[in-house]
């Protein structure tokens, strides 16, 4: 069964430093979005991005943060100056031909910002 | 968007069914009712939806009370592997490509343990 990949699982970065996390969507999806979850708490969205561009972000969404679609299969989160407070699991999630549809999450990346 | 309430956690012992409830007032027409759950130390994952009529997959069911003002989850026998935070969540059509492109609004969803 297709399913989305994250990598890496665990990314240990030093506070100010800039990570990249990586996500490869299943293959025939067209929306991909990006979550993320502080220990303890509840899911929040991030980010949408549908036909090589952002369609809608949270507050969240920062101009610290950014996505890109580099190659047709992977999409990827940067973070370019990582705070504390950026310490999360950070989920990635696609859908299929509509955003109604049902989105199918990876394992996400656990982000421990020192 | 519409709001869910839901209860914060539940018990059920093992292969015994559990109705997770989610009450959902002021629901729109054109929202559809979707269910996630959330294995520990695991991403989301899709469980079922519907609309109106009660709804039936390999996972679960879901009944969804005539006025559509609540709806409740029904895992028929219970595992040990069900034991996970499921989130009930409003999504409108409508909405998907306009100010809320297909995001998902997670509460914080009902606990659901599961004693063998």
């Amino acid at each position: 069964e297709p399913e989305v990949t994250q990598t890496p699982s665990h990314q240990v970065t030093q506070m100010g430093q800039e990570v990249i996390l990586r996500c490869v969507p299943i293959s025939n999806h067209l929306y991909f979005y990006w979550y993320r979850q502080i220990l303890g708490q509840k899911v929040e969205f991030l980010v949408s991005f549908y036909n090589n561009e952002i369609s809608e972000k949270s507050e969240i969404f920062d101009d610290q943060f950014s996505v890109e679609r580099p190659d047709g299969s992977n999409f990827t989160l940067k973070i370019r100056s990582t705070k504390l407070e950026d310490s999360a699991m950070y989920f990635c999630a696609s859908s299929e031909t509509s955003p109604i549809n049902e989105q199918f999450f990876g394992p996400g990346t656990r982000l421990t910002v020192l | 968007d519409a709001k869910t309430t839901q209860p914060n956690s539940m018990e059920s012992n093992e292969e015994e069914p559990v109705h997770l409830p989610c009450n959902h007032s002021t629901i729109s027409g054109t929202d559809y009712i979707h269910w996630y759950r959330q294995l520990p130390s695991q991403g989301p994952e899709y469980v079922i939806h519907g609309l109106t009529s009660n709804v039936n997959n390999r996972m679960a069911s879901l009944a969804i009370a005539e006025d559509r003002k609540s709806s409740t989850l029904i895992l028929h026998r219970a595992t040990l592997r069900d034991a996970a935070v499921y989130y009930c969540i409003l999504r409108d059509p409508a909405n998907a490509g306009g100010t809320s492109y297909g995001k998902l609004t997670f509460g914080q969803g009902t606990i659901l343990t599961v004693h063998p």
